[in-house]
């Protein structure tokens, strides 16, 4: 069975940095990319970037260039997105998904809370 | 950019009733990449339909996908109690890289 599963919740203040992951099984996970997206409160999806676990060749959204860093460590089936000093507006449930053309598999989602 | 449009942005109904849901592209998108997501509360998004028409595993045949060019639509052809979500259209293509959502339908309970 295909599972992605992300960490878990986080609070954190404006400035701070922040790294979440998600671990996939249940198949050959060097072999696909990996989605990050967001969802801010009560809104609807937005891509962020994707990543080839096997190489860990990234590509960004124009919308997300420069703000968030994808990576990804195959020798541990876990993708990565980070921060490297967060804003209030970073505040949102942030899902991976497996790539297959279309995204095919979600992880649970990370909720982000930035407040000072 | 091709911006996805989504209507109604709300579709009240009723259980055994049939729901159509729209998503108009601003250019013309290859059928090959489009996809139908079901996301309800406090849940991750779910692959319904991709290349437009095709179910995903475990996809009920209640949910059908059609449309070509710039005009897709969703059919759930008889309401369960459990299809009230929200749904959201997905234009997808590698060269660049391009994975665009709409807006989102939401169905609820009339």
């Amino acid at each position: 069975e295909v599972q992605l599963v992300q960490s878990g919740a986080e609070v954190k203040k404006p400035g701070e940095s922040l790294k979440i992951s998600c671990k996939g099984s249940g198949y050959s996970f060097s072999t696909y990319w990996i989605a990050w997206v967001r969802q801010m409160p009560g809104k609807g999806l937005e891509w962020m970037g994707i990543i080839y676990t096997g190489d860990s060749d990234t590509r960004y959204s124009p919308s997300f260039q420069g703000q968030v860093t994808i990576s990804a460590d195959k020798s541990i089936s876990t993708a990565y997105l980070q921060w490297g000093g967060l804003k209030a507006s970073d505040t949102a449930v942030y899902y991976c998904a497996r790539l297959n053309g279309n995204f095919d598999y979600w992880g649970q989602g990370t909720l982000v809370t930035v407040s000072s | 950019e091709i911006v996805l449009t989504q209507s109604p942005g709300t579709l009240s109904l009723s259980p055994g009733e049939r729901a159509t849901l729209s998503c108009r592209a601003s250019q013309s998108v290859s059928s090959r990449y489009l996809a139908w997501y079901q996301q309800k509360p406090g849940q991750a998004p779910r692959l319904l339909i991709y290349g437009a028409s095709s179910r995903a595993t475990g996809i009920p045949d209640r949910f059908s996908g059609s449309g070509s060019g710039t005009d897709f639509t969703l059919t759930i052809s008889r309401l369960e109690p459990e299809d009230f979500a929200v749904y959201y259209c997905q234009q997808y293509g590698s060269s660049p890289p391009r994975y665009t959502f709409g807006q989102g339908t939401k169905l609820d309970i009339k």
